[in-house]
Formats: structure tokens, sequence, C-alpha cells
């Protein structure tokens, strides 16, 4: 079946424009994250969904960063006012997400370089 | 512009010799852990997992090891060739309802032909 897809691939933008980052879970998959990946460093936590349960957003890095899941589906990553420092790759993942057994599948990223 | 350098941890191995890939993790209470493979361009992939109840577990030409005392846990890969050349992540679950993955900085593998 479909993995977990992402759009756009790539994304370019000038420094204080906000931009809208979206993610399509394999069907079924009732968890959904979004990690961060700058150049050459691991991945950064940002956010989690889980069912109808509250985000965990412990790990969006300000007020400018936000994200939302529309029918317990697709996700949009959106960040408002983007900065150099955002340029990163963002990654979606989406797992079964029972108790122990959490292997997240992930998408191949949307690049975001701000200028 | 851009950072000079990766400033990943490099290990360079032959083709067929087998590779050990270590990671230390932080939090003692993880009960989850997870390694990953990162081809350029691609988002990770799983490669094996290990629950906090074992202390290894075997996959294809993969075993993971897993060394609570000192919170340490490793990656081997037998026969290594050429298509195993990636960056490896090891990723830990916080104990807890919460599933979000806490990730390494990653090791860079370069297999020689």
């Amino acid at each position: 079946g479909a993995g977990v897809s992402q759009s756009p691939s790539n994304k370019v933008t000038e420094k204080g424009k906000d931009v809208e980052l979206r993610c399509d879970p394999i069907s079924g998959h009732t968890a959904l994250y979004w990690y961060r990946q700058s150049l050459g460093q691991g991945l950064e936590f940002l956010i989690y969904f889980q069912g109808n349960s509250a985000p965990d957003k412990s790990g969006l890095p300000s007020d400018r960063f936000s994200a939302e899941r529309t029918g317990g589906s697709v996700s949009t990553l959106t960040i408002q006012r983007t900065q150099q420092e955002d340029s990163a790759v963002y990654l979606c993942a989406s797992s079964l997400a029972t108790e122990l057994y959490n292997e997240q599948f992930f998408g191949p990223g949307t690049r975001l370089t701000v200028l | 512009g851009e950072s000079v350098g990766l400033h990943l941890p490099t290990l360079s191995v032959q083709e067929g010799d087998n590779s050990i890939i270590n990671c230390a993790y932080s939090n003692s209470a993880s009960d989850y852990f997870i390694w990953y493979k990162q081809e350029s361009g691609k988002g990770p992939q799983f490669i094996i997992d290990i629950r906090s109840n074992m202390d290894k577990r075997q996959g294809q030409r993969v075993t993971v090891l897993l060394n609570k005392t000192v919170k340490h846990l490793s990656l081997q890969i037998a026969a290594t060739q050429p298509g195993d050349s990636a960056v490896y992540f090891c990723a830990e679950k916080p104990g807890g309802a919460t599933n979000k993955l806490i990730f390494g900085t990653g090791t860079l593998l370069a297999v020689q032909p």
C-alpha cells in the first residue's frame, strides 16, 4: 500500500512569510508525528497527534509553529513569519501506536529553505 | 550559508566485514528502542526494534543489543554491503503514555567496495 506522503517536496520562501507543509499518513494509522531535521543532525520531535486526544506539542520551538490534523488523517504544519533558522527538512511519520509497538513510518520530508 | 561538514561520527568498513554502530541513550525510563537507516534525500527507514525487557534481538543480517546498566544500544550488521551505506540513527521512546521518539545524532556508515 501507499506510504506516508508529504508535499511539497521542496519549499523556498522569504523570511517573514508563512508556509504550510502537508502530510498524508498511511491509511488506518491513528498516530501522526512531525519532526525537524537540520543539516547533518538527528531528528528533533515537534508534535504528536494520537486519535482524538489533545496533541503533544511539547517539541514546538516557538509559537510561530502550529499543526492541525483534520478528520484524523491529513495534517498540516504551519510556520508563521519564517526565519532563516527554520530552514530544515520537516519529516512526518505515522504509526498504529498500540501500547508498545511503535514503528513509525516516515515520509520523504519537505525541505524548507528560508532566504 | 551551509554548515561546513556534517560533523557526524563516521564508521568506514570494507564490504563483507561486520559493522557495529553504537548509541548512548539518555533516559533510564525509556522502554522501547529503534534503529533507523536514512539514505540521502529520503526519510528514515525502520531496521529493527527492541523492548526494554530484552537485551538482544536478531533480524536478517542485523542484531540489536541493549545494555540498560550503562544505557547503551548497539546495531550489528553482518556481511556489510555497499547498499548499507547510510546514516544510522538510534531512537528511544520515553516511558509513559507518549509515543514520541527521541533520536540520537546519527552515525554515517561508509562501506568500501
